[in-house]
């Protein structure tokens, strides 16, 4: 186990709602990356996390913002939902004070939009 | 621009047989890292190996080796006497260097579905 868990595993929403998605990192990372796996795809780069502040977003519309809490730990939120955004939500731990980082990887949140 | 390219989409082999899956990837990038991730059935991404740009030296882990080439832009991974419990989505990524300011987010592949047949 990486020690990065996502909570909710599965979610069903309606298009046009609001949803919230969250991830602890792993003890000792200070960084937090998001990325969305459409099926049959790889997974996107959405933003990324440093010590509460972003620090780098994808090609995703406004309507994808997030937080960093103090403790590391991250929330992903999506408004005005879109059918397309039915994917696999991962969260990726990381550590920026070292040059070789590598991404610990989640469960993933399995968001369904109806 | 980065990017990752996994020609082959699948690959279906019988236990025992060893298989090689491909990456190419593409940077202008002078340090930059390659990893290799499985995702098993239950979608968590499973970290394999990480590559930087200045250490073109092959590894080998187990059943698992890996041939990193800079003049090809290529970092393919072999599994050797392969097992039913290797079937699952392999991905090759690469990032840029990490430190700093610089957001060393991960650029993926379109993944590689391996199926290992008993």
């Amino acid at each position: 186990e990486t020690g990065v868990t996502q909570s909710p595993t599965h979610l069903i929403k309606t298009r046009g709602q609001q949803v919230t998605l969250r991830c602890s990192s792993q003890s000792g990372h200070n960084t937090v990356s998001w990325y969305q796996q459409a099926l049959g795809q790889g997974p996107q780069f959405i933003f990324q996390y440093y010590r509460e502040e972003e620090n780098g977003r994808g090609n995703f519309p406004p309507r994808f913002s997030g937080l960093q809490f103090p403790n590391y730990s991250s929330e992903l939120n999506v408004n005005a939902l879109e059918l397309d955004d039915s994917a696999l939500y991962l969260c990726a731990s990381s550590s920026k004070d070292r040059w070789d980082t590598e991404a610990f990887f989640g469960q993933g949140t399995r968001l369904t939009v109806v | 621009a980065q990017k990752v390219t996994q020609a082959q989409t699948e690959i279906s082999v019988v236990e025992k047989e060893d298989v090689t899956l491909d990456c190419v990837y593409e940077t202008r990038d002078t340090t930059y890292y390659l990893f290799w991730y499985k995702q098993p059935p239950s979608g968590e991404l499973v970290f394999l190996i990480r590559r930087n740009s200045f250490d073109e030296q092959n590894e080998i882990s187990g059943r698992y080796s890996w041939n990193f080439q800079k003049s090809t832009s290529s970092f393919n991974f072999t599994i050797t006497a392969s097992q039913v419990v290797d079937s699952a989505v392999y991905f090759c990524a690469l990032s840029e260097a990490g430190y700093g300011g610089a957001t060393n987010k991960l650029i993926f592949g379109t993944g590689t579905l391996l199926a290992v047949q008993p």
